[in-house]
């Protein structure tokens, strides 16, 4: 139990398009989702924390019109990195919190973003 | 601000030697810790956890030791495989919403 999964697992695009990312908790209900941003050779940073049916709470340094979150049901969350530039190029990571759960959290697999 | 962090960056054992793997963290709040595991292109893995009325944990080949007086914790790898190389996070939830703040990571190298 407890899996989340990502979609796409790595994509590619132009300069300047829009990507969009899915994070879904396959066999749990999930209020909470976190977005994390990973460079080569870094740890994970902690992007964002979205709640289903509400705004999400962006950390420090983290541009909220360029990466747009969405968590529209307990099951999924989506981040649209809008007129994507080279720098953002990195390992996106969800992880989802259970409905009534405490401090697990569980992670997605990843989604590898390249931009040309 | 609060962090949790880890002593090396690289550790590099032969296989079938134990590894120790060590984390300082800041906030004497702290009352949860995990450690993770993360393949190359691949999510963090959950290993084990401890809170922190506990001072050690084992699990399958893994311990956990917290020692809250210097605010350390370390992860041991019992009889290390090569299946265990792979980078190890320390963390633990921080701030209202409790998300997961990750140390720096080490990376194990298990040679043959």
């Amino acid at each position: 139990g407890a899996v989340v999964s990502q979609h796409p697992s790595w994509v590619i695009c132009k300069s300047g398009t829009s990507v969009k990312i899915e994070c879904r908790s396959l066999d749990f209900q999930a209020t909470t989702m976190f977005w994390y941003r990973q460079f080569p050779k870094q740890s994970l940073m902690l992007m964002a924390t979205s709640n289903e049916g509400s705004k999400a709470t962006y950390e420090q340094g983290v541009e909220k019109d360029k990466f747009l979150i969405n968590h529209a049901s307990l099951t999924l969350s989506t981040l649209t990195v809008t007129s994507a530039h080279p720098e953002d190029s990195s390992f996106y990571i969800c992880s989802a919190r259970f409905l009534a759960g405490g401090y697990e959290q569980y992670f997605g697999p990843g989604t590898r973003l390249t931009v040309t | 601000g609060e962090s949790v962090g880890l002593h090396l960056p690289t550790l590099s054992v032969q296989e079938g030697d134990n590894s120790i793997i060590n984390c300082a963290y800041s906030n004497s709040a702290s009352d949860y810790f995990i450690w993770y595991k993360q393949e190359s292109g691949k999510g963090p893995q959950f290993i084990i956890d401890i809170r922190s009325n506990m001072d050690k944990r084992q699990g399958q080949r893994v311990t956990v030791l917290l020692n809250k007086t210097v605010k350390h914790l370390s992860l041991q790898i019992a009889a290390t495989q090569p299946g265990d190389s792979a980078v190890y996070f320390c963390a633990s939830p921080w701030g209202n919403n409790n998300d997961m703040r990750f140390g720096a990571g080490t990376r194990l190298t298990v040679k043959p």
